[in-house]
């Protein structure tokens, strides 16, 4: 059965360093998500994307963030100047229609 | 703005038992509705997904109920077992925007 794939699993980084965070959506679904889970708290929407462009963001989502599918297969979430803040595991999801299907996620540690 | 609340936050419960988790919306005007499973350090994976005019969903051992006029929805599990011990989060679509919003989740623990 087709699945979200996301590498890497665990990002250790410093702050102020840029990070890439990548996933591979499940292939002929046209809409792809990122949200972010805080220890201990809610699953939090970031930004969804369809048809080579952002169809909405949360105010988590600034300028610090951006989304990009370069080959037609990858979607990256970039953080460019990383807080200690932004620590939280990282899902994309991608959806045919409806349903949403998540990957495993990535651990962002910031230090 | 729409608030996704999970009751309990945490349950344990005997193999074989049947259980209820609860999720309360507080605007009922969503699109659908989706239960997932959380297991620890791992992904979110998709269980049931009701659309808003539809009652119930089942899949297996599992059935999604959906009240929206009171903005609820219950997950009964039938038959517990080991294996279904996990978060359970529940997350609403409003309107026509696709983004999720998350309830907190109930932790089972389903003992042997």
């Amino acid at each position: 059965e087709p699945e979200v794939t996301q590498t890497p699993s665990h990002q250790v980084t410093q702050m102020g360093q840029e990070v890439i965070l990548r996933c591979v959506p499940i292939s002929n679904h046209l809409y792809f998500y990122w949200y972010r889970q805080i220890l201990g708290q809610k699953v939090e929407f970031l930004v969804s994307f369809y048809n080579n462009e952002i169809s909405e963001k949360s105010e988590i989502f600034d300028d610090q963030f951006s989304v990009e599918r370069p080959d037609g297969s990858n979607f990256t979430l970039k953080i460019r100047s990383t807080k200690l803040e932004d620590s939280a595991m990282y899902f994309c999801a991608s959806s045919p229609l409806d349903t949403q299907y998540f990957g495993p996620g990535t651990r962002l540690t910031v230090l | 703005k729409q608030e996704v609340t999970q009751i309990p936050a945490a349950l344990s419960v005997p193999e074989g038992e049947n259980l209820v988790l609860n999720c309360s919306f507080t605007d009922s005007a969503i699109y659908n509705l989706q239960w997932f499973r959380q297991d620890p350090g791992k992904g979110l994976t998709s269980l049931l997904l009701i659309q808003s005019s539809q009652r119930e969903q089942t899949s297996g051992r599992l059935n999604a109920s959906l009240d929206k006029s009171s903005g609820r929805s219950t997950l009964y599990i039938a038959a517990s077992q080991p294996g279904d011990s996990a978060t359970y989060l529940c997350a609403v679509r409003a309107g026509n925007n696709r983004k999720l919003i998350w309830g907190l989740g109930t932790s089972l623990a389903v003992n042997p």
